[in-house]
């Protein structure tokens, strides 16, 4: 099972962008990278997800290093509901999600 | 739209108990999984179902077992509960089992065993 690493926590401040990072050495040619975000007593909620090219949508943006062992998610104007656990996952087609700690993102007001 | 409704939302077992927890995913999703979350941890996967065949099973015991029904909502039954198993209790929905697929999380059932 293809693994991530990411900071155990991170502090933003509002209105500022956010930048969070995600090793992923051991990635194969089949993964897809997932990021997906939780707040406290809720399920985990979709942010963004790519393969190889970066990826923007409403909410984020996703950049992939060319070799793809990391990608960064990025939040353009953080806001206090931006304060998540946000998880980096690898995902094959057919398998499931392997969650691992994920990244506790504080928002300063 | 409905998203993944999972229900019940709270549960209380005593030790030794069997608890059958159900998930009805979003219309038109045929794959559904689903996760354990303990406290302070990220998800842990047990099981994933796709057009009601089981496709992948997590490192669980075997006192955890699911199904899919013909209507692609699941079930998720836990006999003999232990202490360890209080936990944050996920279903997933997919259109899906795609790598490039995303998934929608319920909000979970909250099971506690004491």
């Amino acid at each position: 099972d293809a693994k991530t690493t990411q900071p155990n926590s991170m502090e933003s401040n509002e209105e500022e962008p956010v930048h969070l990072p995600c090793n992923h050495s051991t990635i194969s040619g089949t993964d897809y990278i997932h990021w997906y975000r939780q707040l406290p007593s809720q399920g985990p909620e979709y942010v963004i997800h790519g393969l190889t090219s970066n990826v923007n949508n409403r909410m984020a943006s996703l950049a992939i290093a060319e070799d793809r062992k990391s990608s960064t998610l990025i939040l353009h104007r953080a806001t206090l509901r931006d304060a998540a656990v946000y998880y980096c996952i690898l995902r094959a087609t057919g398998n499931q999600f392997y969650f691992g700690t994920g990244t506790s993102l504080t928002v300063i007001p | 739209d409905a998203g993944v409704t999972q229900s019940p939302t709270h549960l209380i077992k005593t030790r030794g108990q069997h608890v059958t927890l159900r998930c009805s995913p979003i219309s038109g999703h045929k794959s559904v999984s689903w996760y354990q979350q303990v406290l302070g941890q990220g998800p842990q996967f047990i099981f994933q179902y796709y057009e009601k065949e089981e496709r992948g099973r997590g490192n669980f015991p075997d006192r955890f077992s699911a199904r899919q029904f013909p209507n692609y909502s699941s079930e998720l039954n836990v006999n003999a509960l232990l202490l360890g198993d209080s936990a944050l209790y996920l279903c997933a929905s997919s259109l899906d089992p795609g790598g490039g697929t995303e998934a929608f999380f319920g909000q979970g059932t909250r099971l506690t065993v004491v």
